[in-house]
């Protein structure tokens, strides 16, 4: 039962910001936001977490919502290599991950 | 860092047959590993938790007798996938995790790919 939801698919042109939404709106106060990308037929790559204020990493950034039903991971320069399924998780107390489909990104040249 | 390693990368078995697969983390010591499977076009399933030096908990419609997990150092965990079908074919993930508490990151595997012919 994943917590999330996510646009299926997503385009993004090559150098550009891309943004990608999550809502999870029955979020409790104590679960952490986490945003893993799988590209094709590789193991899922791990990019940020938060739990309320934003984050920025080398990576990407979280900016989360006050109320924190909802979150975006930006990726500032999108490059072909980000092209991938990007994963917005909840993640459980008892640290267990609960995946969604993910929102297929798509960045083209 | 944070490295973790799977093998074999890939695997075809023969139906009735049980298959081995090794999760390392290389670079760090997890105290706690998780093991997924992955049909083509789906979202990663978790199929077990297992601590280091515990039985591993599975999650529900996970056959504990077929999927065997053993986690017996802080840096090794192995699935085995024992009387392998063709419905079984999949692909394996592994995940470790090094801290307890809050804020610990889950890395992965590159993945198993099991073929049952």
């Amino acid at each position: 039962d994943a917590k999330t939801t996510q646009p299926t698919s997503m385009d993004c042109a090559e150098g550009r910001a891309a943004n990608l939404p999550c809502n999870h709106s029955t979020i409790s106060g104590n679960e952490y936001v986490y945003w893993y990308r799988q590209i094709h037929s590789q193991g899922p790559q791990y990019i940020i977490h938060g739990l309320k204020n934003n984050e920025t990493n080398e990576m990407a950034s979280l900016i989360i919502t006050e109320d924190r039903k909802s979150s975006t991971l930006i990726l500032p320069h999108a490059t072909l290599r980000d092209t991938a399924v990007y994963y917005c998780i909840v993640r459980l107390n008892n640290r267990k991950l609960i995946w969604g489909l993910g929102t297929s990104l798509a960045v083209n040249p | 860092g944070a490295v973790v390693s799977q093998h074999p990368s890939w695997v075809i078995c023969k139906s009735g047959t049980s298959v081995k697969i090794e999760c390392r983390s290389l670079d760090f010591q997890a105290t706690t590993m998780f093991w997924y499977r992955q049909f083509p076009k789906q979202s990663l399933m978790l199929m077990a938790t297992s601590n280091e030096g515990s039985k591993a908990t599975y999650e529900q419609g996970v056959e504990k007798d077929k999927f065997l997990i053993n986690h017996a150092s802080l840096t090794l965990s192995t699935l085995t996938v024992t009387s392998a079908h063709p419905e079984d074919s999949s692909f394996y993930i592994c995940s470790a995790s090094g801290l307890a508490g809050s804020g610990d990151e889950q890395y992965f595997g590159p993945g198993t790919r099991l073929t049952v012919t």
